[in-house]
């Protein structure tokens, strides 16, 4: 079966400080991946997806960037956090049937 | 363009009382629709999806759903509330070979004993 993780499950960072959420998936092949941002009482905005290595597609122009170096890995970064990256970071991936199934999620605190 | 309302922020019951979350979409094809659950600070749980077929889809936990296309909803419900199903519960609509999922705003259960 396939599984979703996270990691961090919690960060706390200081303003200007970089940042490298990772999620990773097992037990499928050439998911598409994506990651949310869930601010509090609000519901999930999509940053970004990816269909394959290297293809990273940019919902929200903002301070963050994705990457996908592997096939099951997708990581989230920033070179310097600003206090309105604070939330709670969604990871999520789907084959073709377009059901997202999501991971731990990680809550970040910026400072 | 696509999109998905969950007209109740926040809903009540009491336990044992019988739930119905409201979504109403707004999509041009046939879509595909999904109820997601959320406990605080954890992940999303997929509750049920419809595709196609029945319009009455049954999920986990007890939970059932109904696609009405002439009323654009898909609205989620549960005879009888347990304590434990206070979370919040996100609708969302999908299409055939896209890659994005819109979802709701979310609405928040809360549960009295």
């Amino acid at each position: 079966s396939q599984t979703i993780h996270q990691w961090p499950a919690t960060l706390v960072q200081p303003v200007g400080s970089p940042l490298s959420l990772e999620c990773t998936v097992e037990g499928t092949s050439n998911p598409n991946l994506y990651w949310y941002r869930q601010a509090a009482g609000r519901g999930l905005q999509l940053l970004f997806y990816s269909v394959g290595i290297g293809q990273i597609s940019s919902e929200v122009p903002q301070n963050l960037s994705a990457s996908r170096p592997q096939d099951r890995q997708f990581i989230l970064s920033s070179k310097k956090l600003l206090l309105s990256d604070s939330g709670f970071y969604l990871c999520a991936w789907s084959a073709e049937s377009d059901t997202q199934y999501f991971g731990p999620g990680t809550r970040l605190t910026v400072l | 363009a696509q999109s998905v309302t969950q007209p109740d922020i926040h809903i009540t019951v009491s336990e044992g009382a019988s739930l119905e979350l409201r979504c109403n979409y707004s999509y041009g094809a046939t879509p595909y629709l999904f109820w997601y659950v959320q406990s605080p600070g954890q992940g999303l749980q997929l509750l049920l999806k419809y595709f196609s077929g029945d319009t009455l889809v049954q999920g986990i936990k007890g939970f059932e759903a109904e696609f009405k296309r002439s009323q654009s909803s898909f609205n989620l419900r549960k005879p009888s509330v347990h304590w434990s199903d206070a979370a919040e519960y996100f609708c969302a609509v999908g299409a055939t070979g896209g890659f994005k999922t819109i979802f709701g705003a979310g609405t928040r259960l809360f549960v009295k004993a």
